[in-house]
């Protein structure tokens, strides 16, 4: 156990719907990190946040969108879902931002119909 | 960005046998490499990383050298388990871009 907890586990909807997955980071984390997993695509980063500001962006699409809120918990909305979007969701937590060790959530599993 | 290529895809090896996988990146600023296991339907597992002031690093069975002149780094996993089979990924820099993963198949 990481220490980093999701909700939730998995999740099924249509297409043109939004969800809203949550990431709480290990105890004294202060960078939340959210990754996409898709069967043909590896894990590709998709947005950091560290104590509560956007510090980095990778390829996230305008349809998603992300916040990190002040007990550190982070959301990562996804909206107008297409079948495209299905996928593992991972959150990862790390101590500082200069720090880079990452520790990973168990994911939330999004599948659309 | 960063890009990073690992090789191969799949490795299969007999059970003792040592595996190898490798990976290049692109960005010479990067400075931190860290090695991830996935079991199926599991979370990426941090087991090694490395940062650009080392050259090798070792953990029991697992070890990773980094070259920054050639910008290539490896993970060796010497005398393989059954428990080894998993999917690796390395990865590069921070935010960190991952490679395309290898799956270990350990033969008993």
């Amino acid at each position: 156990d990481s220490g980093v907890t999701q909700t939730p586990k998995h999740l099924i909807t249509a297409t043109g719907q939004r969800v809203t997955l949550r990431c709480s980071p290990r105890s004294g984390d202060l960078s939340v990190y959210w990754y996409q997993q898709s069967l043909d695509q590896g894990l590709q980063f998709l947005i950091q946040y560290y104590n509560g500001e956007e510090r980095a962006k990778g390829n996230i699409l305008e349809r998603f969108s992300a916040q990190q809120f002040p007990d550190l918990h982070s959301e990562l909305n996804l909206s107008s879902l297409e079948l495209g979007d299905s996928a593992l969701y991972f959150c990862a937590s790390s101590t500082s931002r200069s720090r880079n060790e990452q520790f990973f959530g168990p994911g939330t599993r999004l599948t659309v119909l | 960005g960063e890009n990073v290529e690992q090789h191969p895809s799949t490795l299969s090896v007999q059970e003792g046998d040592s595996a190898v996988i490798k990976c290049t990146y692109s960005d010479s600023a990067s400075n931190y490499f860290p090695w991830y296991k996935q079991e199926l339907g599991k979370r990426p597992q941090l087991i090694i990383d490395i940062r650009s002031n080392v050259g090798e690093k070792k953990d029991q069975r697992i070890a990773v050298t980094l070259n920054k002149t050639a910008k290539h780094f490896s993970l060796h996993i010497t005398e393989t388990q059954p428990e080894d089979s998993a999917v690796y990924f390395c990865a590069a820099s921070s935010p960190l871009s991952f490679g395309a993963g290898t799956t270990v198949t350990v033969r008993a």
